[in-house]
């Protein structure tokens, strides 16, 4: 089945470097997102990565794919007080098409 | 590019009233659309994808008589929760993806449903 898995929470001081974890059970995942959603609102892609991929960098965001071990990570540098929120990794599924969601991991962010 | 937006934001009803949420692509037309809902502190719960011009496809445990898919155009989906009670209250998110898009799933801003 379809399973995907993140830590709940995270504390980081502004300036330091966060590293959001997320592992994921199915195997024909085409593509792999993060998504980041601030207090009542809707989500914000953020950035993905294609399952042939390793890595990838985008400004501050590097996401790193070990695909062997169904693992996700999503590095956030100099983090700043805006980082705050709540960071949603998501699979899409191979065979449906359909995204499976973790279950959010709560970024604070202390001054 | 890739705006969808949906309304209304907000809404209070009273038990036993039926509530309608729009979910339109603003630039770009979209084939399928998703509809979630989440509870508090909680991951999005897929309630149904919803295929312009066909019947909604629902989830294992989401009632279809209760919430109610309408994907009329290629630019808009409705959900209609009907006869709502006070358990109904959630964050309900809608999703669309660009027509043969392989990625980038955008999200609608989210409707707060409180039943009274």
């Amino acid at each position: 089945g379809e399973d995907v898995e993140q830590s709940l929470f995270l504390s980081v001081r502004e300036g330091d470097s966060s590293v959001i974890n997320c592992t994921y059970t199915d195997s024909s995942s085409t593509y792999l997102y993060w998504y980041k959603q601030e207090p009542g609102a809707g989500l914000q892609l953020l950035t993905y990565i294609f399952s042939n991929m390793d890595m990838k960098q985008d400004q501050r965001l590097t996401v790193l794919l070990n695909k062997k071990d169904k693992h996700l990570s999503l590095r956030i540098a100099d983090t700043q007080t805006g980082d705050s929120a709540i960071y949603f990794c998501a699979e899409r599924a191979g065979n449906t098409g359909k995204l499976i969601f973790g279950q959010g991991t709560t970024l604070q962010v202390k001054p | 590019g890739a705006v969808v937006s949906q309304h209304p934001s907000r809404v209070i009803c009273k038990s036993g009233t039926s509530v309608k949420i729009e979910c339109r692509s603003l630039d770009f037309q979209a084939t399928t659309m998703f509809w979630y809902r989440q509870f508090p502190k909680q991951s999005l719960m897929l309630m149904a994808t919803s295929n312009e011009g066909s019947k909604a496809t629902y989830e294992q445990g989401v009632e279809k008589d209760k919430f109610l898919i309408n994907h009329a155009s290629l630019t808009l989906s409705t959900l209609t929760v009907t006869s709502a009670h006070p358990e109904d209250s959630s964050f309900y998110i809608c999703s669309a993806i660009r027509q043969a898009s392989n990625y980038g799933y955008t999200f609608g801003s989210g409707t707060r449903l409180t039943v009274v």
